[in-house]
């Protein structure tokens, strides 16, 4: 099965700043590569994803690239503000194959003011 | 996108009990799912929440613990029978939209256990 990979654990960033959280997965099936942000008592939600037929995507503060033959997509968020801080969760899995999303093991961001 | 509600939202439960987890989704919905997140920890998938039929368990996880129903395409409940403390966790349901590959996931619901 599909192991996913997620460092750091934890990243504090001076507001202003860029951060970047790096995943690497070893399914090579894998192409759809979602990000979810989750806050202090709720649940995760989809900031931004990407499917293997790309190679960068962006959303304003927020770009994710992926690497297939390496293997590895990372998250990139310029311009740190403060409400920024949370958990981030990267996973992988087989789109529409009925496959289920795998998860890496978080990166706890704190923005320093 | 897709608003998920679950119902409750956190509860207090004494051991040997049981507590049922409501999943309401606004939208079609292909797939729901359970999943588990114990504190400080990444998400665990539970089950594969299928309509009119018994859901799919993950490895470590049984139909007797967790109880799981999906009468419809928008709704599924998740019980957690006989609790014990090691079940205290925030419990989440997520759904994948009709005709898309993305899940969105609902607020969660913490369980603790006495």
């Amino acid at each position: 099965g599909e192991n996913v990979e997620q460092h750091p654990s934890t990243l504090s960033v001076q507001e202003g700043d860029s951060a970047v959280i790096k995943c690497t997965y070893s399914d090579s099936a894998s192409n759809y590569f979602p990000w979810y942000k989750q806050e202090l008592g709720k649940g995760p939600q989809l900031i931004i994803d990407i499917r293997s037929n790309v190679g960068e995507k962006k959303d304003q503060r927020i770009a994710v690239t992926l690497n297939k033959t390496a293997k590895h997509f990372s998250l990139h968020i310029t311009e740190t503000q403060p409400e920024d801080s949370a958990v981030y969760f990267c996973a992988a899995t087989r789109a529409f194959g009925n496959e289920k999303l795998t998860f890496g093991t978080g990166t706890r961001l704190t923005i320093i003011p | 996108s897709a608003v998920i509600s679950q119902k409750p939202s956190r509860d207090i439960c004494q051991r040997g009990t049981s507590l049922t987890i409501q999943c309401q989704v606004d939208s079609q919905v292909t797939m729901m799912f359970w999943y588990r997140q114990q504190p400080g920890q990444s998400l665990t998938l539970i089950a594969t929440a299928n309509q009119g039929s018994e859901a799919t368990y993950e490895s470590g996880f049984v139909i007797d613990k967790f109880p799981i129903s999906r009468p419809n395409l928008t709704f599924s409940t998740l019980t957690v029978s006989n609790m014990s403390p090691e079940d205290s966790s925030i419990y989440l349901c997520s759904a994948e939209l009709a005709g898309a590959d993305t899940q969105y996931f609902g607020p969660g619901t913490r369980l603790t256990v006495l």
